[in-house]
């Protein structure tokens, strides 16, 4: 079975800081790895994923995620925070052949001016 | 023309009635999921199907049933409605063996009072 965490259920950040959230997953089988953003009253949008191949992967609104398996991690960045990025986000986890579809509890990211 | 649609997007309903939300997506997937999102934003899943058949039941209360009529439809029933189900449901589908990204749907927003 595969789960996720996310360290930090709540992260602030200063506009045009840098953006980190945090994402580690278990998985006994190679996972795929996925960011969502979830902006309120509304539903999920993909960000980016990490299925095979490289392992830094970039994905809509400037953001980046990097798949490091020593880790089994796959955390978020994005150099430079906007307003507009404050949100939800979560992490999710599947495998190959794998009906599960799991997140993580999701961080709120708020963005000060 | 949206990829995954449920309907109602709001739904407020007195305790022990019962209700259904409807789901479809005109994607082509073969698998579609419910989650039950809390009022912590916890994503939680509830069910998923893939070609019509129950493969994930996750500890839900019987009140809940899902009905798959085909691969295009994934409807939620819940019997005797509890105040404890007040959340936002979200439908979201894929396919299962392509590795992809699940695509959600707007989210139901149910308020049982």
């Amino acid at each position: 079975a595969q789960s996720v965490t996310q360290l930090g259920s709540h992260v602030s950040v200063s506009e045009g800081a840098l953006v980190l959230l945090r994402c580690n997953y278990s998985s006994s089988v190679p996972p795929y790895l996925f960011w969502y953003v979830q902006y309120p009253n509304q539903g999920l949008q993909l960000l980016l994923k990490y299925t095979t191949g490289a392992t830094l992967v970039k994905g809509i609104n400037g953001f980046e995620a990097e798949f490091k398996k020593s880790e089994t991690s796959f955390h978020l960045t994005k150099p430079s925070a906007h307003m507009s990025d404050a949100a939800e986000y979560f992490c999710a986890v599947s495998t190959n052949y794998g009906q599960n579809f799991v997140f993580g509890p999701g961080t709120r990211l708020s963005v000060l001016p | 023309d949206t990829a995954v649609s449920q309907t109602p997007k709001y739904l407020v309903t007195q305790m022990g009635n019962d209700k259904s939300i409807k789901c479809e997506q005109n994607l082509g997937h073969d698998t579609m999921y419910w989650y039950k999102q809390d009022s912590k934003k916890f994503l939680k899943i509830m069910f998923s199907y893939n070609n019509k058949e129950l493969i994930i039941n996750e500890t839900v209360p019987n009140r809940f049933s899902p009905k798959s009529p085909d691969k295009a439809h994934l409807n939620l029933h819940i019997n005797s409605l509890e105040l404890g189900d007040s959340a936002v449901y979200f439908c979201a589908s894929r396919f299962r063996d392509r590795n992809t990204e699940a695509f959600f749907g707007q989210g139901t927003r149910l308020t049982v009072v």
